[in-house]
């Protein structure tokens, strides 16, 4: 019931491609969802959050796609850049009756070929 | 720089002995919480504090850890008769009183165990 799954476990794209990264969830308690991004040997970064209430959010070229009665949320990356190369962990937490303590996914490897 | 800060960076130690962590948060953030990271998987929580109480433990805490934050401000975590099952990346995050939601990450301590 705690458990994200997040697929696909890497992911390589051409620059200027969409990569998209799935993740699913079973606890209903869960009310937020952010994605961090991860570079090697540094701590993950709050990239984008979703709370229940919308479907999609947007933030420059990120996007979070969610759909609540699949329990499932994606995030997009439009135009993506080799800069964008890194780790993407999905997240879920439910702040006021369990801490708000995250949840993570497995991870997904991305990269972004020139 | 205004972020979540953890000293040390790097830690390699025997194993048998103790070490201690420690995490200083973004300024007036109440919440602050431990994860662990090992190679290839996303964070999994340890603990928190809201304010100086400890509020939860997960399993993966066993009697060897230790985690305080006696002032509501900077927190340690200390592991007592380290194994090599301790080497892993130990993060510190912490959230704002008034979006306990969004956590910010700290660049980590990187434990080896020999």
């Amino acid at each position: 019931q705690q458990q994200v799954k997040q697929s696909p476990q890497s992911l390589i794209v051409q620059k200027g491609g969409i990569p998209i990264i799935n993740c699913a969830y079973e606890n209903t308690a869960f009310d937020y969802f952010p994605w961090y991004q991860q570079f090697p040997g540094k701590g993950p970064a709050l990239l984008i959050a979703i709370r229940p209430d919308v479907s999609e959010k947007k933030e420059g070229r990120f996007t979070i796609s969610f759909n609540k009665s699949a329990k499932q949320f994606s995030l997009h990356i439009m135009d993506s850049q080799p800069g964008d190369s890194a780790t993407y962990f999905c997240a879920a937490s439910a702040v006021d009756n369990q801490g708000g303590k995250l949840i993570f996914g497995q991870g997904t490897e991305l990269s972004v070929k020139p | 720089d205004t972020g979540v800060s953890q000293d040390p960076r790097h830690k390699i130690t025997k194993r048998g002995q103790n070490v201690t962590f420690r995490c200083d948060p973004i300024s007036e953030h109440n919440r602050l919480y431990w994860y662990r990271q090992t190679l290839g998987q996303g964070p999994e929580f340890l603990t928190y504090f809201q304010n100086e109480a400890q509020l939860e433990k997960s399993r993966l805490l066993s009697d060897r850890f230790s985690a305080e934050r006696p002032k509501g401000s900077f927190s340690t975590l200390e592991i007592q008769r380290t194994e090599q099952g301790d080497s892993a990346m130990y993060l510190c995050a912490s959230s704002p009183r008034g979006a306990l939601d969004e956590q910010y990450f700290g660049p980590g301590t990187r434990l080896t165990v020999t």
